[in-house]
């Protein structure tokens, strides 16, 4: 059972332009929505996240958008750059014990 | 204190050897995580510790793992009888009590069952 299903698989965006991923979920007990970043090699890098009482959150070029009605989430990279080639992967954690639960990550490429 | 550390970084064994993996945490942190992440996929959570106690376990943590957490700092992951199917990235990662500020996770141990 997939709590945190997220789209695209794979995205390829020009330098310069907006990569956007989506995640959706059904848990309406999450309370807070992370986002990271992993490298070939590496283990997972916490980018930016959001809790469901605001809409928005940006840090730098990149910014998290947040419908609480629709439970959904989204992250966007502005100026997308080659060096933001990595798989990028929402999360979501409720209140508690229980743990962090991960989509299945989106392969993003920046190309020149 | 730079981190989480894992060891070993890339492991290759034969089917039916037992095999154990280290990590060690930020020392701040008192809750420690173990997961499973195969390629393509996210990361899939197996078990944690709060201090020295084990908290909860995956379904997917068959009989043949087992995770300590003696005295509440480092912790091992072993797998005994490995089975090809055990081939992934294990990732550790720590955080304070109930993750609210996320995770810190390690740069995995790499496991290859020929």
């Amino acid at each position: 059972q997939q709590q945190v299903k997220q789209s695209p698989q794979s995205l390829i965006v020009q330098k310069g332009g907006i990569s956007i991923i989506n995640c959706a979920y059904e848990n309406t007990a999450f309370d807070y929505f992370p986002w990271y970043q992993q490298f070939p090699g590496k283990g997972p890098a916490l980018l930016i996240a959001i809790r469901p009482d605001v809409s928005e959150k940006k840090e730098g070029r990149f910014t998290i958008s947040f419908n609480k009605s629709a439970k959904q989430f989204s992250l966007h990279i502005m100026d997308s750059q080659p060096g933001d080639s990595a798989t990028y992967f929402c999360a979501a954690i409720s209140s508690g014990n229980t743990p962090l639960v991960f989509g299945k990550g989106t392969r993003l490429s920046v190309i020149a | 204190d730079t981190g989480v550390s894992q060891d070993p970084r890339h492991k290759i064994t034969k089917r039916g050897q037992n095999v154990t993996f280290r990590c060690d945490p930020i020392s701040e942190h008192n809750r420690l995580y173990w997961y499973r992440q195969t390629l393509g996929q996210g990361p899939e959570f197996l078990t944690y510790f709060q201090n020295e106690a084990q908290l909860e376990k995956s379904r997917l943590l068959s009989d043949r793992f087992s995770a300590e957490r003696p005295k509440g700092s480092f912790s091992t992951l072993e797998i005994q009888r490995t089975e090809q199917g055990d081939s992934a990235m294990y990732l550790c990662a720590s955080s304070f009590a109930a993750g609210r500020e996320g995770y810190t996770f390690g740069s995995g141990t790499r496991l290859t069952v020929v």
